[in-house]
């Protein structure tokens, strides 16, 4: 089963941030939390990961909590091209230890 | 650079009949993981392959068996097909062990309809 929770839908509007929630408060010491992305009947695409410290790219900032229980990836300025299910996953720190999914987040950007 | 590459894209076959679909990894890598995709859901992990052996396994039956070849591209088979195999069958690759810094790169995918 997952180890994270993330609500089911949420929607914004084009050009604000896009702040997506996950709880996962049963991470352990050695695992990291990383955000996928799956735009419709596409192959899942990496985002962005963290073991406890802000994390910030091109595509995307990742927030997790003090205690790590809970994280938020935020789409600092959304497009209609961000419209896709976003996946939160926790795992050990190695990368081929296999992604458990849950149905993750869908996000709606509309104009 | 090629990503991965998966074949066909889309696949129709009738109960009881058998599937293989392939699966390319990116350029450098050596590890092929296999996922199961029904609809509405997240994908399932299937299988794990690296060095041609099986490395890991998902709670999937022996029905889904794996190979991968020694240029590393990988092929799914699927025996006695049900109506509740259909779905999306992603592959992702990666290179063994990898650290954290790493990540998992999947394929477009291939649509297996069973009727």
């Amino acid at each position: 089963d997952a180890k994270t929770t993330q609500p089911t839908s949420m929607d914004c509007a084009e050009g604000r941030a896009a702040n997506l929630p996950c709880n996962h408060s049963t991470i352990s010491g050695n695992e990291y939390v990383y955000w996928y992305r799956q735009i419709h009947s596409q192959g899942p695409q990496y985002i962005i990961h963290g073991l406890k410290n802000n994390e910030t790219n091109e595509m995307a900032s990742l927030i997790i909590t003090e205690d790590r229980k809970s994280s938020t990836l935020i789409l600092p300025h959304a497009t209609l091209r961000d419209t896709a299910v976003y996946y939160c996953i926790v795992r050990v720190s190695y990368n081929t230890d296999k992604l458990i999914f849950g149905t993750g987040t869908r996000l709606q950007v509309f104009p | 650079d090629a990503g991965v590459t998966q074949s066909p894209t889309h696949l129709i076959k009738t109960r009881g009949q058998q599937v293989t679909l392939r699966c390319s990894p990116k350029s450098g890598h050596d590890t092929v993981s296999w996922y199961q995709q029904a609809l509405g859901q997240g994908p399932q992990f299937i299988f794990q392959y690296y060095e041609e052996e099986e490395r890991q396994r998902g709670n999937f039956p022996d029905r889904f068996s794996g190979h991968q070849f020694p240029n590393y591209s990988s092929e799914l088979n699927v025996n006695a097909l049900l109506l509740g195999d259909s779905a999306l069958y992603l592959c992702a690759s990666t290179e063994f062990p990898g650290g954290a810094e790493d990540t998992q790169y999947f394929g477009p995918g291939t649509r297996l309809t069973v009727l």
